[in-house]
Parts: C-alpha cells; sequence; structure tokens
C-alpha cells in the first residue's frame, strides 16, 4: 500500500523559511516523479513544483519559482520543499503526490497534507 | 501558464446524471485526470487518462474527452458523491493545472 507522510508545517513569518518533507512507502520512489500541490483556505488546487525520479529534473509553478525548490533524497524516500521568501498567500495545505507512472503527469497517491501559515 | 475551465457548481438530484466539464486548449493532445475532494479530506483520483477508472471506484463514475473538452459524469448520482471535482492536465509545454473546481450538490 502506497504511503506518503508529510511533515514540516507550521506557523511562519512573513519573508521566513520553511522546509517541508515527505516519507513514502509501498513503492519504488525512485521510479516515480513525485509533486507538491497546495490548497490555500477555501480555495482549489493548485500544481507547486515536480521532481523526476532521479532528482535532475525540476519543473515549477510561476507563483513559487525562485523561492521554493524541491528536491529528494532516494536513499531516504524523503521528498522535501524548502520554502523561502514566503508571503501571505503561500499559506496552505502542502500535499504531496505520486504520479501515475512514467509519461503520465496525473497522481495517483496523496498524502494527508500539512499546513503551512504564513503570517505574523 | 495553462489554464482549464470548470462550472463552479452543478447540481442534481439523487438518482440523476451528473456531468462536469473541462476545457483546455491543449486537451486534444494531452490526458485528463479527475479528482474527488470531500471536505476535510485529501483528494482521490477518480478517471485518469480521459476514461479510466482505478480500482475502487464505483462503475457510475466515468469519464470522457472530445476536442478541448473533458467531461465527468457520474450516472444515477447519490448523496455520497457530493464533493468537489477538480481536472487536471498538462499543456504542451509541460505546464501543468487543475481546473478551478466543480461542487457536485446532490439533494
Amino acid at each position: 500500500e502506497v504511503q506518503l507522510l508529510e511533515s514540516g508545517g507550521g506557523l511562519v513569518q512573513p519573508g521566513g523559511s520553511l522546509r517541508l518533507s515527505c516519507v513514502a512507502s509501498g513503492f519504488n520512489f525512485n521510479d516515480y516523479h513525485m509533486n507538491w500541490v497546495r490548497q490555500a483556505p477555501g480555495k482549489g488546487l493548485e500544481w507547486v513544483s515536480a521532481i523526476s525520479g532521479s532528482g535532475y529534473g525540476t519543473y515549477s509553478a510561476d507563483s513559487v519559482k525562485g523561492r521554493f525548490t524541491i528536491s529528494r533524497d532516494n536513499s531516504k524516500n524523503t521528498l522535501y520543499l524548502q520554502m523561502n521568501t514566503l508571503r501571505g498567500e503561500d499559506t496552505a495545505v502542502y500535499y504531496c503526490a505520486k504520479e501515475v507512472g512514467p509519461g503520465k503527469s496525473g497522481f495517483d497517491s496523496w498524502g494527508q497534507g500539512t499546513l503551512v501559515t504564513v503570517s505574523s | 501558464s495553462y489554464e482549464l475551465t470548470q462550472p463552479p457548481s452543478v447540481s442534481v438530484s439523487p438518482g440523476q446524471t451528473a456531468r462536469i466539464t473541462c476545457s483546455g486548449d491543449a486537451l486534444p493532445k494531452k490526458y485528463v485526470y479527475w479528482y474527488q475532494q470531500k471536505s476535510g479530506q485529501a483528494p482521490v483520483l477518480v478517471i485518469y487518462d480521459d476514461s479510466q477508472r482505478p480500482s475502487g471506484i464505483p462503475e457510475r463514475i466515468s469519464g470522457s474527452s472530445s476536442g478541448t473538452m473533458a467531461t465527468l459524469t457520474i450516472s444515477g448520482a447519490q448523496v455520497e458523491d457530493e464533493a468537489d471535482y477538480y481536472c487536471y492536465s498538462t499543456d504542451n509545454f509541460g505546464n501543468r493545472a487543475f481546473g478551478g473546481g466543480t461542487k457536485l450538490t446532490v439533494l
């Protein structure tokens, strides 16, 4: 059974930094692209960032480009999101999501999410 | 960036057919994925590759795609199908996007 467990969320001041982690189990982690998706309170889903299985390919939404960095440690089956220069509009539940498979961009498994609140 | 457009809300009576649309310029060449999200829960994949149903998803939920529009159909909608539904796809430049979401009401 695929399991994704996020951690690292919390309250941070505007301009601050936070690192999210997602520990994966139940599948060959390094075979799959992984993503971060967020959802602001009462709003829809927003794709944030993606990373290839090897970690060499990364992709980010314009809204976070230059501020957020996605990475992974395949030896630890762990996905990361380093978030810098945080803004109020980054307040959201952040989900870790596994892609369906090679050449397919959709997600077939999601974590339960971790809440990030950016406020002074 | 890439945009996918969904209606904000759809309402049906129990037993009726609900149809939720998703439009996007790249859909003729890109697969659509559909997610169901109930209040306070993580999204769940209900349709992948336009029309494929993951194991455990009821047969009354189906998907189709033609041209620039994809459609999620729930035949014989039940109260338990009440949720927000999101489409997701990519464009020809690798941009990824969710639709704005559709609130399905069954009452």
